[in-house]
């Protein structure tokens, strides 16, 4: 199985500054097809997971474009430009190149 | 705008199964052009990739091997919902259970979640 690695796994922001979570894989994600199998994911408190981002770095339908992911091979990283409160929670980053498909352990993204 | 309406029993004794139905509108579980996923989320193992199941001419399944032994996902083209049954279940399987529709490799719609407890 593919393993996915996030760091850090805590991290407390400022409204208003940035934040970074890196992201890597045990095995290279990028396909034959030239894009990265990888995705992003919040979980607000008690809700279901919501995509953010797709194949590495295409922003999901309605996803604010302070949201960006980038990487290639086995290190990803997504960046919210400028945090805001309703930002908060659990990220997770996905592969979806090999079955069986696997997550990262999280990173928890807290307010100041 | 495609929804995904979990149902199932919250409470399912160690040895039984454990069935999870997701209803979806908005699309058809027969669409050519996505997959239907299976997850679980629980406090020990985090989010798990249970299996999926998607139509390209034929129904083509594929299940994570740490449960192909007990799962089966199954489609229901004329109520439109697909399930989830897990058999011979341990307090282990405990977990909040979630579909999740995935288009462009991206699971874009999820379900509300099933918060499934095994205890005698």
């Amino acid at each position: 199985d593919i393993v996915m690695t996030q760091s850090p796994l805590s991290l407390p922001v400022t409204p208003g500054e940035p934040a970074s979570i890196s992201c890597r894989s045990s095995q290279s994600l990028l396909h034959s097809d030239g894009y990265n199998y990888l995705g992003w994911y919040l979980q607000k408190p008690g809700q279901s997971p919501q995509l953010l981002i797709y194949l590495g770095s295409h922003r999901a339908s309605g996803v604010p474009d302070r949201f960006s992911g980038s990487g290639s091979g086995t290190d990803f990283t997504l960046k919210i430009s400028r945090l805001v409160a309703e930002d908060a929670g659990v990220y997770y980053c996905m592969q979806v190149l090999q079955i069986p498909f696997t997550f990262g352990p999280g990173t928890k993204v807290d307010i100041k | 705008q495609v929804q995904l309406q979990q149902s199932g029993p919250g409470l399912v004794k160690p040895s039984q199964t454990l069935s999870v139905t997701c209803a979806i509108s908005g699309d058809s579980v027969s669409s050519n052009d996505v997959t239907w996923d299976w997850i679980r989320q629980s406090p020990s193992r985090g989010l798990e990739w249970l299996g999926r199941i998607y139509y390209r001419s034929r129904w083509y399944i594929d299940y994570a091997q740490s449960v192909k032994s007990r799962i089966t996902i199954n489609p229901d083209t004329s109520k439109n919902h697909l399930s989830l049954q897990l058999i011979s279940v341990t307090p282990e399987d405990t977990a909040v259970y979630y579909c999740a529709r995935t288009y462009s490799h991206g699971m874009g719609v999820w379900g509300q979640g099933t918060t499934v407890t095994v205890s005698s």
